[in-house]
């Protein structure tokens, strides 16, 4: 049984390309949130999906999008790539309304330069 | 808006010493809380779920105490080994719009020396 699943593991943008992450969400669970988290603090969420809409949003601006696809998979778009992106992004999963602990994936440095 | 501060923020131990991370909470309004392991450049892994009816969780060396009222948790880690070296992060989850959204303490580095 697979956990949640993220691609890729490493990647190296410039200042202001645009990026796609990716996520699979652990067998069962139909909710996707990703998190945000910088060298040395704890994530910071940036959005959750689940039926293929944005549910919730942290404070995050217009640059960060998503989208969640019918087989419950979700990518992280990012435009315009500042330095300050430069971060890990972790992709988290649980069934909807549940109350069993959120399951994460191993991230995806994104590495701004 | 919730935040969450784990102190101290490095720790090191020898081998074998008990030792309790700590987390506080500003608003108890939450819907449980969440201790998490992780290891450098790695993902979360979640060790112990604290419902806000409970107050505490055991799994193995490691037991997670919820104090709501007060806006402390804390993790006791029995005998500690250095596989245990890593960094451990809590989270709240509130109950107003609870979604998945955690808030998250900057963690506790913790290394055991054999």
């Amino acid at each position: 049984d697979a956990g949640v699943t993220q691609s890729p593991t490493h990647l190296i943008k410039t200042r202001g390309q645009q990026v796609t992450l990716r996520c699979s969400p652990k067998s069962g669970h139909d909710t996707v949130s990703w998190y945000q988290q910088a060298l040395g603090q704890g994530p910071q969420f940036i959005f959750q999906y689940y039926e293929e809409e944005e549910r919730q949003r942290g404070n995050f601006p217009d640059r960060f999008s998503g989208h969640q696809f019918p087989n419950y998979s979700s990518e992280l778009n990012v435009n315009a790539l500042l330095l300050g992106d430069s971060a890990l992004y972790l992709c988290a999963s649980t069934p909807r309304g549940s109350r069993i602990p959120l399951h994460f994936g191993n991230g995806t440095r994104l590495t701004v330069t | 808006k919730q935040e969450v501060t784990q102190i101290p923020a490095a720790l090191s131990v020898p081998e074998g010493e008990n030792l309790v991370l700590n987390c506080s909470f500003t608003d108890s309004a939450i819907y449980n809380l969440q201790w998490f392991r992780q290891d450098p450049g790695k993902g979360l892994t979640s060790l112990l779920l604290i419902q806000s009816s409970q107050r505490e969780q055991t799994s193995g060396r490691l037991n997670a105490s919820l104090d709501k009222s007060s806006g402390r948790s804390t993790l006791y880690i029995a005998a500690s080994q250095p596989g245990d070296s890593a960094t451990y992060l809590c989270a709240v989850r509130p109950i107003l719009n609870a979604g998945n959204q955690f808030y998250f303490g900057t963690g506790t580095s913790l290394t055991v020396i054999p």
